[in-house]
């Protein structure tokens, strides 16, 4: 599609819960971007694909959130036993390329998750 | 000392007027810098993107780079309530993550 789509836009969950969010990328677009936004604006970044490769993982917890792009489906994040800290805001974007200088990343609308 | 600093605001500009956004970073092999803007509860919405030194305008917006200094501005001319928002300057990392500063918040008074 035109826009990258995230879903669900609201997630609720009891702390220990599992959580689950997804991204599809504007079409033609193969690299992906999840960014954690916690607060009003310190952004995070946690993992990007190219396709359905890792390209980066450096930003991402080891413990409790595993990510997964595979063909013909939309992108997941997935945080295991969620915490408290948990709550923010997660973004996906994607782009054309990675490190082209010219090449912005288009965001979604975001997730926004709740542990109670 | 963060990789990329801005003035987090609020800043105020009466309506019309120059509303001037300045970002600054300490890695001095970055190449490529982004404006966003955020409305509150909204998603990042690209504005411009800026990799030569110098200004580059799109419409009411200049972004301006000057690599020497490790600086980065956006102006809005004839700022309107609409732009009132938190602007965020961002650069491309390793691997091409974008690394965000905290944000500037633009109050357009009427």
């Amino acid at each position: 599609g035109e826009e990258v789509a995230q879903t669900p836009k609201h997630l609720v969950r009891g702390e220990g819960q599992k959580a689950k969010l997804y991204c599809a990328p504007i079409k033609g677009h193969s690299y992906v971007f999840w960014y954690q936004q916690v607060l009003k604006n310190e952004f995070k970044f946690l993992i990007s694909f190219q396709n359905e490769n890792v390209f980066d993982e450096t930003g991402m917890p080891k413990e409790r959130f595993s990510a997964k792009c595979l063909p013909n489906s939309p992108c997941s994040l997935e945080i295991q036993a969620t915490k408290l800290e948990d709550s923010a805001v997660y973004f996906c974007a994607s782009s054309s390329e990675a490190a082209g200088v010219a090449q912005p990343q288009h965001f979604g609308d975001g997730t926004r998750l709740s542990i109670l | 000392q963060k990789e990329v600093e801005q003035n987090s605001g609020p800043l105020s500009v009466p309506e019309g007027a120059i509303a001037s956004l300045n970002c600054t970073y300490s890695d001095r092999g970055s190449q490529s810098f982004f404006w966003y803007r955020q409305y509150s509860g909204k998603s990042p919405e690209l504005i411009m993107f800026i990799y030569s030194n110098g200004d580059k305008e799109d419409g009411r917006f200049t972004a301006q780079l000057n690599k020497a200094s490790q600086y980065v501005s956006l102006l809005i001319r004839d700022s309107q309530p609409s732009d009132s928002a938190t602007y965020l300057c961002a650069l491309k990392g390793v691997w091409g993550k974008l690394i965000f500063g905290q944000g500037t918040e633009l109050s357009v008074k009427p």
